[in-house]
């Protein structure tokens, strides 16, 4: 098993532009998850989904938008990025059957720098 | 979700124990201690997690205070490799709750 990937792992992008960040997971989890990592600070939760087809935000919202059409994969995406997005993104995946207290898998992250 | 507490750095000689603090007082019923740690910039990794009762696992123990406000995570045999920022997380139990990251413990592990 791949566990959680993520595509692209850097990227650099120019003010206004915009991208996709996509994370995929082969282990059927219900629950994924966006989080941006800043030097020296914890992961800030962006945006997470509970199911295919569902989205809520979460600490950290604004600048990003989310979509979950099939279950295996989330996509961020920044319509217009900013300085401030400069940042390390994290996506992960958890199961809520089993145990329902499960551990979250995290990918290996994507380097993101705006200019 | 309750908020945790943890020192912002710790050192530890290779081979000994390391204990690492953390205090969650406003912790309610039904959520759990979880702990992350975070090798360099790699996604974190899941350590071990528990509810009132101490844990073991091939990674760590879990030591939870009886009134559930505080708990220590002790990697019994600390190496190099275990230096990593170390995450203590309250969740709630189920399929509530999201992991809510504060800033962990940056733990130096030395020759």
């Amino acid at each position: 098993n791949a566990g959680v990937t993520q595509t692209p792992k850097f990227r650099v992008l120019k003010t206004g532009q915009s991208m996709t960040l996509l994370c995929a997971q082969d282990m059927n989890h219900e629950y994924m998850y966006w989080y941006r990592q800043d030097p020296g600070m914890g992961l800030r939760l962006i945006h997470y989904s509970v199911g295919e087809g569902t989205t809520a935000k979460g600490e950290v919202p604004d600048g990003y938008n989310v979509s979950r059409l099939k279950k295996q994969n989330f996509l961020l995406g920044l319509e217009s990025a900013a300085p401030s997005q400069t940042s390390v993104y994290f996506c992960a995946s958890r199961s809520t059957t089993g145990t329902l207290n499960t551990e979250a898998f995290f990918g290996q992250g994507t380097r993101l720098t705006v200019v | 979700d309750a908020k945790t507490t943890q020192p912002p750095s710790m050192d530890c000689a290779e081979g000994r124990a390391a204990n690492l603090p953390c205090n969650h007082s406003t912790i309610s019923g039904n959520e759990y201690v979880y702990w992350y740690r975070q090798i360099h910039s790699q996604g974190p990794q899941y350590i071990i997690h528990g509810l009132k009762n101490n844990e073991t696992n091939e990674m760590a123990s879990l030591i939870i205070t009886e009134d559930r406000k505080s708990s220590t995570l002790i990697l019994p045999h600390a190496t190099l490799r275990d230096t990593a920022v170390y995450y203590c997380i309250v969740r709630a139990g189920g399929s509530q709750g999201n992991l809510i990251f504060g800033k962990g413990t940056k733990l130096s592990v030395k020759p």
